[in-house]
């Protein structure tokens, strides 16, 4: 049984940086194929995918947040870490990871809500 | 970037068809993908490849995709399909996923 499971703060300050993992189960970053990715989505808008990485350490980044996001992979721990510098109460959203199967989000994690606010 | 198009809502009587569609440069020679997502869930991924369903997904969602529109199908309708729908692609020029803005189909 695949899960994928969201954590990190629920409130950040403005100028600060937002640090999220993803802790999955039931898959592998030691089987060739395997992507996991972020997407996110402020209160009552649309998804907006953020950064994905790949079990041979590719990365992908949304181009308007790329200078703003790194995402790293921990195989041992079966953890992705995304951190945002310099957030703004614009990236008030809820955050979900996902496991990426083909072109497609085939599974996702409950998801986390991020507010920024001072 | 690639756009995806979708209409804001769509609206449909219990029991009847709703088509929800997704408009694209080319999208018919793009794999598309849909997503449901109930009030206060996460997305739930319903068709895949224009038209496969995971497991556990009803027959009654399906899909479609030709020339510069993907559809989503959705058969006799029930209450609980009442949710928001995301049409999703990739980007082969700037290899990275896109989402539509979604649709919030009701059901009347």
């Amino acid at each position: 049984q695949i899960t994928l499971k969201e954590s990190g703060p629920a409130l950040v300050k403005p100028t600060q940086t937002l640090t999220l993992t993803c802790t999955f189960s039931g898959f592998s970053f030691s089987s060739s194929g395997v992507a996991v990715g972020w997407i996110r989505q402020p209160p009552g808008k649309a998804l907006d995918w953020l950064a994905l990485i790949y079990w041979d350490e590719d990365k992908r980044y949304s181009p308007s947040l790329k200078t703003r996001l790194t995402i790293t992979k921990d195989t041992s721990e079966n953890q992705v870490v995304l951190t945002m510098t310099n957030v703004d109460p614009v990236d008030t959203a809820t955050y979900y990871c996902a496991l990426l199967r083909g072109s497609s989000w085939y599974f996702w994690g409950q998801g986390a809500l991020v507010t920024v606010s001072s | 970037s690639y756009v995806l198009t979708q209409p804001p809502s769509v609206s449909v009587a219990p029991g009847q068809t709703a088509r929800i569609t997704c408009g694209g440069n080319k999208i018919g020679s793009k794999s598309v993908h849909w997503y449901q997502q109930r009030p206060g869930q996460a997305p739930v991924l319903v068709v895949y490849d224009d038209r496969s369903r995971p497991s556990g997904i009803p027959e009654r969602f399906s899909g479609s995709n030709s020339a510069n529109t993907a559809t989503l199908i959705i058969s006799r309708v029930a209450a609980g399909d009442e949710a928001d729908y995301y049409c999703q692609v990739w980007d082969t020029d700037s290899d990275h996923p896109v989402f539509g803005a979604g649709t919030k189909l009701t059901v009347l």
